[in-house]
């Protein structure tokens, strides 16, 4: 069965600076999707940034970006001139051949002024 | 564009009652649900999913339920709530030939 994990339960940053999260996650399957979501205190969950495992170019979506490293098993997210409403709880998800996604426990981000 | 509603957003209801939270996503057909379960704190635990109507699987055992009687309508259910029912649902959904889901807004249910 696959398994993700988030080693950082809690991570803190000063706003406008660079904060990364780390990803790993076990898996035998070669072709799979990985996600980052973020869950802000409303507790809405919303997808950040979305992977494909055949991709090797890192995805990037505004401040936010990848560094996937299929061979490790690794899956970072690196957030860049971090703002005060990127305070929030961050899921990394991995999703293979079934329906079904399969989340790590969370990180929470802590966005100092 | 397609949206996802869930009700009610907040539910508090005394041990041993019945239980039924709505799910409905529109703008999209036979579109693959989800019901997750959060504890305060915690990571999501996966309780059902459904890739058609009246086709419900099951995550973990336990006095829960969900049914699917429309394509885009799915309904978490419990005859008799348990204090360890209390916790924040999240329905979810994605097409076939999506890979993400989209989650809806939860409902935070307290049993007391």
């Amino acid at each position: 069965a696959q398994t993700v994990t988030q080693s950082q339960p809690e991570m803190s940053v000063q706003e406008a600076e660079t904060v990364t999260l780390s990803c790993t996650y076990d898996t035998s399957e070669s072709d799979y999707y990985l996600f980052w979501y973020k869950q802000p205190p409303s507790r809405q969950m919303i997808l950040v940034i979305r992977q494909e495992a055949y991709k090797q170019q890192n995805a990037t979506e505004n401040r936010f970006s990848v560094n996937f490293q299929k061979a490790a098993k690794s899956f970072s997210l690196k957030i860049s001139d971090s703002q005060l409403g990127d305070a929030a709880m961050y899921f990394c998800a991995f999703r293979g051949g079934s329906e079904k996604l399969v989340f790590g426990k969370g990180t929470k981000l802590t966005v100092n002024p | 564009s397609q949206t996802i509603h869930q009700w009610p957003a907040t539910l508090v209801q005394p041990v041993g009652s019945p239980l039924s939270l709505e799910c409905t996503v529109e703008g999209t057909s036979n579109p693959n649900l989800y019901w997750y379960r959060q504890a305060a704190g915690r990571g999501l635990q996966l309780l059902f999913y459904s890739v058609g109507i009246g086709q419900i699987s099951s995550e973990v055992p336990q006095n829960l339920s969900a049914s699917r009687p429309q394509d885009r309508q799915f309904i978490l259910s419990s005859k008799k709530l348990l204090l360890s029912d209390s916790g924040f649902y999240l329905c979810a959904w994605t097409r076939d030939s999506s890979h993400e889901q989209y989650f809806g807004p939860g409902t935070r249910l307290t049993v007391t």
